[in-house]
């Protein structure tokens, strides 16, 4: 089955510090991947996408993600947190050549920023 | 601006009253889709749509309706919403093989 995991729930860092949030995915074939960011009160906002190509992707805000095919991985990146990056993130997976309408979220992890 | 649109922000209603969240998008976005949000749960997908007059299920579709009667629109429908639908809701659109773009969100509380 099609499924999504991010094995951290919530993550405290300090400002400044660098940041790793973990994201593996099970999909029968290569899938589209996203990041999303939801800041509290907020709807959910694209931080970066992978389809093809470099594995490594830049997305907004200063994040980057890996997609690494042999460990079934995208985890997200950014080398040094401000405090407005406390929100929820969620990692997302989509079919190719078809119904991005069906992406499957995992369930969240939200980050904490100590000053 | 290119957005998706929801109403209402929030709703307080009791149960077995029927309502209906509209969600309207200014995209001409082909897929359009509705999820749920509950803590711990992350997002749960209700229901999608590929294009007018097609939708299907998603993983937890049981006490909602949808329709698609025009590309902008999809509405989500509580024929007799229940305690536990209530729940934080989400419109999404996109064009095929790309992200989505989210509405703000709705807030029911079913009582």
């Amino acid at each position: 089955a099609q499924s999504v995991t991010q094995p951290d729930i919530h993550i405290t860092v300090s400002e400044g510090a660098s940041l790793e949030l973990r994201c593996n995915y099970s999909y029968g074939a290569t899938p589209y991947l996203f990041w999303y960011v939801q800041s509290p009160g907020q709807g959910l906002q694209l931080l970066l996408k992978y389809f093809s190509g470099d594995t490594l992707v830049q997305g907004i805000k200063g994040f980057e993600a890996e997609f690494k095919r042999s460990q079934s991985s995208f985890n997200l990146r950014k080398p040094s947190v401000h405090w407005s990056d406390a929100a929820e993130y969620f990692c997302a997976v989509g079919a190719r050549g078809g119904s991005q309408g069906n992406l499957i979220f995992g369930k969240g992890t939200k980050l904490s920023v100590k000053p | 601006e290119a957005q998706v649109t929801q109403n209402p922000r929030y709703l307080i209603t009791v149960t077995g009253k029927k309502l209906t969240v509209t969600c309207s998008q200014n995209m001409n976005h082909e897929y359009m889709s509705w999820y749920r949000q509950d803590p711990g749960l992350g997002l749960r997908q209700i229901y999608y749509s590929m294009n007018v007059e097609v939708t299907d299920k998603g993983d937890v579709p049981e006490g909602y309706k949808v329709s698609r009667k025009e590309k902008r629109n999809f509405p989500l429908i509580l024929e007799s919403p229940s305690p536990n639908q209530t729940s934080l809701y989400f419109c999404a659109s996109s064009l095929r093989d790309s992200p989505l773009h989210f509405g703000n969100g709705t807030r029911l509380t079913v009582t």
